[in-house]
Protein backbone atom coordinates (compact mmCIF):
# COMPACT_ATOMS: atom_id res chain seq x y z
CA UNK A 1 0.00 0.00 0.00
CA UNK A 2 1.42 3.24 -0.70
CA UNK A 3 2.07 5.49 1.71
CA UNK A 4 2.12 8.67 0.22
CA UNK A 5 0.68 9.17 -3.74
CA UNK A 6 2.49 12.25 -5.32
CA UNK A 7 1.68 14.21 -8.59
CA UNK A 8 2.23 15.16 -11.81
CA UNK A 9 4.69 13.13 -12.40
CA UNK A 10 6.62 15.75 -14.63
CA UNK A 11 6.07 19.24 -14.72
CA UNK A 12 7.06 21.74 -17.20
CA UNK A 13 6.65 25.65 -16.27
CA UNK A 14 7.91 28.55 -17.85
CA UNK A 15 10.67 30.48 -15.85
CA UNK A 16 8.91 33.01 -13.64
CA UNK A 17 5.97 31.09 -13.05
CA UNK A 18 4.41 28.81 -10.06
CA UNK A 19 5.46 25.18 -10.11
CA UNK A 20 2.75 23.68 -7.76
CA UNK A 21 3.24 19.44 -6.53
CA UNK A 22 0.60 17.88 -4.60
CA UNK A 23 1.00 14.76 -2.25
CA UNK A 24 -1.52 12.49 -0.22
CA UNK A 25 -1.18 10.25 2.15
CA UNK A 26 -3.26 8.34 3.93
CA UNK A 27 -2.03 7.50 8.09
CA UNK A 28 -3.57 10.50 9.79
CA UNK A 29 -0.94 9.75 12.55
CA UNK A 30 1.64 11.61 9.88
CA UNK A 31 3.16 14.39 12.26
CA UNK A 32 5.64 15.54 9.53
CA UNK A 33 5.88 16.52 6.21
CA UNK A 34 9.23 16.90 4.25
CA UNK A 35 9.62 18.16 0.76
CA UNK A 36 13.26 16.69 -0.47
CA UNK A 37 14.96 18.09 -3.51
CA UNK A 38 17.29 16.29 -5.84
CA UNK A 39 19.62 16.85 -8.64
CA UNK A 40 20.74 13.98 -11.08
CA UNK A 41 23.93 11.88 -9.09
CA UNK A 42 23.07 13.59 -5.81
CA UNK A 43 21.35 12.45 -3.08
CA UNK A 44 18.27 14.67 -1.75
CA UNK A 45 18.62 17.73 0.34
CA UNK A 46 15.61 18.78 2.58
CA UNK A 47 13.73 22.30 1.01
CA UNK A 48 11.04 22.80 3.47
CA UNK A 49 9.07 20.62 5.94
CA UNK A 50 5.64 21.40 7.82
CA UNK A 51 4.26 20.04 11.24
CA UNK A 52 0.27 19.48 11.27
CA UNK A 53 -0.47 22.51 13.89
CA UNK A 54 0.08 25.33 10.60
CA UNK A 55 -1.85 24.99 7.26
CA UNK A 56 1.29 26.93 5.68
CA UNK A 57 4.73 27.65 6.13
CA UNK A 58 6.93 29.91 3.35
CA UNK A 59 10.50 29.89 3.32
CA UNK A 60 11.60 32.58 0.10
CA UNK A 61 10.07 31.51 -2.87
CA UNK A 62 9.03 27.83 -1.75
CA UNK A 63 5.79 27.47 0.50
CA UNK A 64 4.45 24.37 1.75
CA UNK A 65 0.23 24.17 1.79
CA UNK A 66 -1.35 21.74 4.32
CA UNK A 67 -4.99 20.46 4.28
CA UNK A 68 -5.37 18.31 7.75
CA UNK A 69 -9.20 17.42 6.62
CA UNK A 70 -8.45 16.21 2.72
CA UNK A 71 -4.79 14.71 3.80
CA UNK A 72 -3.17 16.34 1.22
CA UNK A 73 0.41 18.46 1.32
CA UNK A 74 1.79 20.73 -1.58
CA UNK A 75 4.58 22.53 -2.65
CA UNK A 76 4.42 25.89 -4.66
CA UNK A 77 7.64 27.70 -6.41
CA UNK A 78 7.02 30.86 -7.01
CA UNK A 79 9.27 32.97 -9.64
CA UNK A 80 10.44 29.21 -10.91
CA UNK A 81 13.85 29.58 -12.36
CA UNK A 82 15.41 27.81 -14.32
CA UNK A 83 17.86 26.21 -11.41
CA UNK A 84 15.04 24.69 -10.04
CA UNK A 85 14.75 22.21 -12.52
CA UNK A 86 15.30 19.19 -10.37
CA UNK A 87 13.28 15.79 -8.93
CA UNK A 88 11.29 16.96 -5.74
CA UNK A 89 9.80 14.08 -3.48
CA UNK A 90 7.19 14.48 -0.80
CA UNK A 91 7.59 12.17 2.30
CA UNK A 92 6.20 10.52 5.57
CA UNK A 93 7.76 8.93 8.71
CA UNK A 94 7.51 5.44 8.09
CA UNK A 95 4.99 4.49 11.05
CA UNK A 96 6.38 3.06 14.43
CA UNK A 97 10.09 4.29 12.94
CA UNK A 98 11.95 7.22 11.76
CA UNK A 99 12.95 6.46 7.99
CA UNK A 100 11.03 8.10 5.52
CA UNK A 101 8.55 6.77 2.64
CA UNK A 102 9.16 8.77 0.11
CA UNK A 103 6.62 9.42 -2.78
CA UNK A 104 7.35 8.96 -6.30
CA UNK A 105 8.87 12.09 -7.33
CA UNK A 106 8.12 15.20 -9.48
CA UNK A 107 10.58 16.04 -12.29
CA UNK A 108 10.38 19.72 -12.75
CA UNK A 109 11.27 21.73 -15.51
CA UNK A 110 11.50 25.42 -15.40
CA UNK A 111 12.21 26.57 -19.30
CA UNK A 112 13.10 30.51 -20.25
CA UNK B 1 22.65 21.41 8.84
CA UNK B 2 24.31 18.13 9.77
CA UNK B 3 26.33 16.48 7.34
CA UNK B 4 26.59 13.10 5.80
CA UNK B 5 29.61 12.06 3.76
CA UNK B 6 28.92 9.07 1.60
CA UNK B 7 32.28 7.14 -0.26
CA UNK B 8 32.50 6.58 -2.96
CA UNK B 9 30.46 8.43 -5.18
CA UNK B 10 31.19 5.84 -7.81
CA UNK B 11 32.53 3.00 -7.93
CA UNK B 12 32.66 0.17 -11.06
CA UNK B 13 33.07 -3.30 -10.40
CA UNK B 14 33.20 -6.76 -11.81
CA UNK B 15 30.54 -9.35 -11.31
CA UNK B 16 31.14 -11.49 -8.51
CA UNK B 17 32.98 -8.95 -6.74
CA UNK B 18 32.27 -7.46 -3.72
CA UNK B 19 31.78 -3.36 -3.03
CA UNK B 20 31.81 -1.75 0.46
CA UNK B 21 29.51 1.65 0.81
CA UNK B 22 30.57 4.10 3.91
CA UNK B 23 28.02 6.58 4.96
CA UNK B 24 29.31 8.35 7.97
CA UNK B 25 27.78 11.17 10.03
CA UNK B 26 30.55 14.03 10.23
CA UNK B 27 28.89 16.50 13.11
CA UNK B 28 27.00 14.32 15.16
CA UNK B 29 26.71 10.87 15.98
CA UNK B 30 23.69 8.65 15.25
CA UNK B 31 22.41 5.25 16.32
CA UNK B 32 20.52 4.43 13.48
CA UNK B 33 21.12 5.09 9.95
CA UNK B 34 18.78 4.38 6.64
CA UNK B 35 20.15 2.56 3.24
CA UNK B 36 17.86 2.94 0.50
CA UNK B 37 18.07 2.66 -3.29
CA UNK B 38 17.21 4.36 -6.06
CA UNK B 39 16.99 2.91 -9.73
CA UNK B 40 16.79 5.45 -12.75
CA UNK B 41 14.00 7.79 -12.70
CA UNK B 42 12.57 6.37 -10.01
CA UNK B 43 11.84 6.89 -5.96
CA UNK B 44 14.10 5.82 -3.22
CA UNK B 45 12.90 2.54 -1.54
CA UNK B 46 14.10 1.88 1.80
CA UNK B 47 16.63 -1.11 1.81
CA UNK B 48 17.64 -1.35 5.77
CA UNK B 49 17.83 0.46 9.08
CA UNK B 50 21.01 0.16 10.27
CA UNK B 51 21.48 0.19 14.64
CA UNK B 52 24.65 0.46 15.63
CA UNK B 53 25.63 -2.26 17.74
CA UNK B 54 23.11 -4.52 16.70
CA UNK B 55 21.82 -6.20 13.47
CA UNK B 56 20.73 -4.61 10.75
CA UNK B 57 17.00 -4.44 9.96
CA UNK B 58 16.11 -5.36 6.55
CA UNK B 59 12.99 -4.63 4.13
CA UNK B 60 10.64 -7.33 2.75
CA UNK B 61 12.54 -8.67 -0.47
CA UNK B 62 15.80 -7.13 0.61
CA UNK B 63 18.44 -9.58 1.07
CA UNK B 64 20.19 -9.32 4.13
CA UNK B 65 22.73 -11.75 2.83
CA UNK B 66 23.39 -10.05 -0.17
CA UNK B 67 23.39 -6.73 1.14
CA UNK B 68 25.57 -7.11 4.48
CA UNK B 69 25.25 -3.52 6.61
CA UNK B 70 27.68 -3.19 9.57
CA UNK B 71 27.58 -0.17 11.98
CA UNK B 72 30.74 -0.53 14.07
CA UNK B 73 30.49 3.18 15.49
CA UNK B 74 28.25 6.04 16.56
CA UNK B 75 29.59 7.92 13.18
CA UNK B 76 29.55 4.70 10.04
CA UNK B 77 27.97 2.65 8.91
CA UNK B 78 28.48 0.58 5.89
CA UNK B 79 26.98 -1.51 3.07
CA UNK B 80 28.23 -4.24 1.43
CA UNK B 81 26.74 -5.62 -1.70
CA UNK B 82 28.42 -9.28 -2.27
CA UNK B 83 28.57 -11.48 -5.25
CA UNK B 84 27.46 -8.08 -6.89
CA UNK B 85 25.68 -8.66 -10.24
CA UNK B 86 24.77 -6.26 -13.13
CA UNK B 87 21.06 -5.99 -11.72
CA UNK B 88 22.89 -4.48 -8.61
CA UNK B 89 23.65 -1.54 -10.53
CA UNK B 90 22.13 1.03 -9.07
CA UNK B 91 22.23 4.65 -6.92
CA UNK B 92 22.87 3.83 -3.06
CA UNK B 93 22.04 6.42 -0.64
CA UNK B 94 22.10 6.79 3.10
CA UNK B 95 20.62 9.03 5.71
CA UNK B 96 20.93 9.86 9.21
CA UNK B 97 19.03 11.68 11.85
CA UNK B 98 21.33 13.66 14.41
CA UNK B 99 20.40 13.07 17.96
CA UNK B 100 16.90 12.59 19.27
CA UNK B 101 15.08 14.99 16.64
CA UNK B 102 14.17 11.95 15.15
CA UNK B 103 12.67 12.01 11.67
CA UNK B 104 12.32 16.07 12.24
CA UNK B 105 16.07 16.31 10.87
CA UNK B 106 16.80 13.69 8.11
CA UNK B 107 20.35 14.41 6.34
CA UNK B 108 21.06 12.23 3.19
CA UNK B 109 24.68 11.38 1.61
CA UNK B 110 25.53 12.06 -1.58
CA UNK B 111 24.97 8.50 -2.40
CA UNK B 112 26.92 6.34 -4.69
CA UNK B 113 26.49 5.14 -8.04
CA UNK B 114 27.50 1.57 -8.63
CA UNK B 115 27.88 0.03 -12.00
CA UNK B 116 28.53 -3.95 -11.85
CA UNK B 117 29.88 -5.32 -15.46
Amino acid sequence: QQQVKQSPQSLIVQKGGISIINCAYENTAFDYFPWYQQFPGKGPALLIAIRPDVSEKKEGRFTISFNKSAKQFSLHIMDSQPGDSATYFCAVPKPGNTPLVFGKGTRLSVIA
Amino acid sequence: GAVVSQHPSRVICKSGTSVKIECRSLDFQATTMFWYRQFPKQSLMLMATSNEGSKATYEQGVEKDKFLINHASLTLSTLTVTSAHPEDSSFYICSANPGDRGHLEAFFGQGTRLTVV
